[in-house]
């Protein structure tokens, strides 16, 4: 199994501070990365695919990067709204998760 | 608009069996790929079951593979999960989810609001 190291697990930050969330695989996963989002008591979200493609409708303040084994998740401008936990997900081999990221505003 | 809907959950005692269903709609089911990924209580996601758009392939992670058994009816738009011989570690939120990238191996673009099993005596 390819195992998804994220870090941070908590991270708090202020309104309208750009966040930057890390993800590292195990082994080359070639792109097979996305990212989600889960709001508290909500099914999680898909925000970014192919480790840089945007979802239908989420908001262009989310971005994401990297290649082989190192990626990241980037919030522009955060919201009060992007308050949730974010988890990293790869898709080059059977799917496994990343631990995820609770973002709280400081 | 994609909906998900799962079905089916509740409290059973460790041993025993049960079945979960999500219904579909919003798009042509029998072109996609669906998987179900559970979340245990405070913990993080785990992916459990996939299957292909005509069912006669399916994939399980070792955690599951010989309990678990995931099926689809393309004429009801339906995906089910038969959960045999459950255990307490069984116990979490599961989430019907549709693959996209039009392959068996990728994300899950849509997801059910999700279903909470309990696995305990």
């Amino acid at each position: 199994d390819i195992q998804m190291t994220q870090s941070p697990a908590s991270l708090s930050a202020s309104l309208g501070e750009t966040v930057t969330i890390e993800c590292r695989a195990s082994e080359d996963i070639y792109n097979g990365l996305a990212w989600y989002q889960q709001k508290p008591g909500k099914s999680p979200q898909l925000l970014i695919y192919n480790a840089n493609s945007l979802h239908t409708g989420v908001p262009s303040r989310f971005s994401g990067s990297g290649s082989g084994t190192q990626y990241s998740l980037k919030i522009n401008s955060l919201q009060s709204e992007d308050v949730a936990s974010y988890f990293c997900q790869q898709y080059y081999d059977y799917p496994t998760f990343g631990g995820g990221t609770k973002l709280e505003l400081k | 608009e994609v909906q998900l809907v799962e079905s089916g959950g509740g409290l059973v005692q460790p041993g025993r069996s049960l079945k979960l269903s999500c219904a579909a709609s919003g798009f042509t089911f029998s072109n996609y790929y669906m998987a179900w990924v559970r979340q245990a209580p405070k913990k993080g996601l785990e992916w459990v079951a996939t299957i292909s758009t005509s069912g006669s392939r399916t994939y399980y992670p070792d955690s599951v593979k010989g309990r678990f058994t995931i099926s689809r009816d393309n004429a009801k738009s339906s995906l089910y999960l038969q959960m045999n011989s459950l255990k307490s570690e069984d116990t979490a939120t599961y989430y019907c989810a549709r693959l996209g990238g039009g392959t068996g191996s990728g994300y899950f673009d849509y997801w059910g609001q999700g279903v909470m099993v309990t696995v305990s005596s």
